[in-house]
């Protein structure tokens, strides 16, 4: 079975700083997704970045990047800097090729600070 | 907005009571997906459905079910409710095809089971 592991429950940074969020997981699949959730106090659930374990390119959206390392089983996400608004709880997920459900992590309250 | 909604927002009912829940996914979205994210469980993959038909069940209580219908929208029945039911039950419908296999979620429902 895949597990998710997101090893800090909590951080923080000050507002225009950047910060990294941590996950590894544990599969035995060579084609799968992985992907970074953000759910602010709303609840929504909200894509934030994805990566297909089959590109070796880190994924970049805007001021979030991936940093995938397939053979040690690292997917972390930077965020530069940091606003307000990205606050909120954030997700690691794991998903397979074929079976599709995803598998996601305890998940990382960030708050940032003015 | 990720185009995928959820009706009701919230649901107070008590114990041994049955609730649906229903789902309606992104347009041209063929699979939806059912989760529970609740506190001491976190978020919990429940039910796989495409184009009508069951593709995968996770840690779903036999006393749940889902369906998809024929329009494509989704129900997942929640019976003989106990507290420990209480949770925010998310759908998701998935884009499929290129690299773009992602599962975008709806605002969720809140289910209060008193």
């Amino acid at each position: 079975a895949q597990t998710v592991t997101q090893s800090q429950p909590e951080m923080s940074v000050q507002e225009a700083e950047t910060v990294t969020l941590s996950c590894t997981y544990d599969t035995s699949e060579s084609n799968y997704y992985l992907f970074w959730y953000k759910q602010p106090p709303s609840r929504q659930m909200i894509l934030v970045i994805r990566q297909e374990a089959y590109k070796q390119q880190n994924a970049t959206e805007n001021r979030f990047s991936v940093n995938f390392q397939k053979a040690a089983k690292s997917f972390s996400l930077k965020i530069s800097d940091s606003q307000l608004g990205d606050t909120a709880m954030y997700f690691c997920a794991f998903m397979k090729h074929v079976i599709n459900d995803m598998r996601f992590g305890a998940g990382t309250r960030l708050t940032v600070k003015p | 907005d990720s185009g995928v909604t959820q009706t009701p927002k919230h649901l107070i009912t008590a114990t041994g009571q049955r609730v649906t829940l229903r789902c309606s996914p992104r347009s041209g979205d063929l699979s939806v997906y059912w989760y529970q994210q609740s506190l001491d469980q976190g978020l919990q993959f429940l039910i796989h459905y495409y184009n009508g038909e069951e593709r995968a069940k996770g840690n779903i209580l036999e006393r749940f079910s889902a369906q998809q219908f024929p329009d494509l929208h989704s129900e997942l029945n929640l019976s003989s409710l106990e507290l420990g039911d209480s949770a925010l039950y998310f759908c998701a419908s998935k884009v499929t095809g290129g690299d773009t296999d992602t599962q975008y979620f709806g605002p969720g429902t809140r289910l209060t089971v008193l």
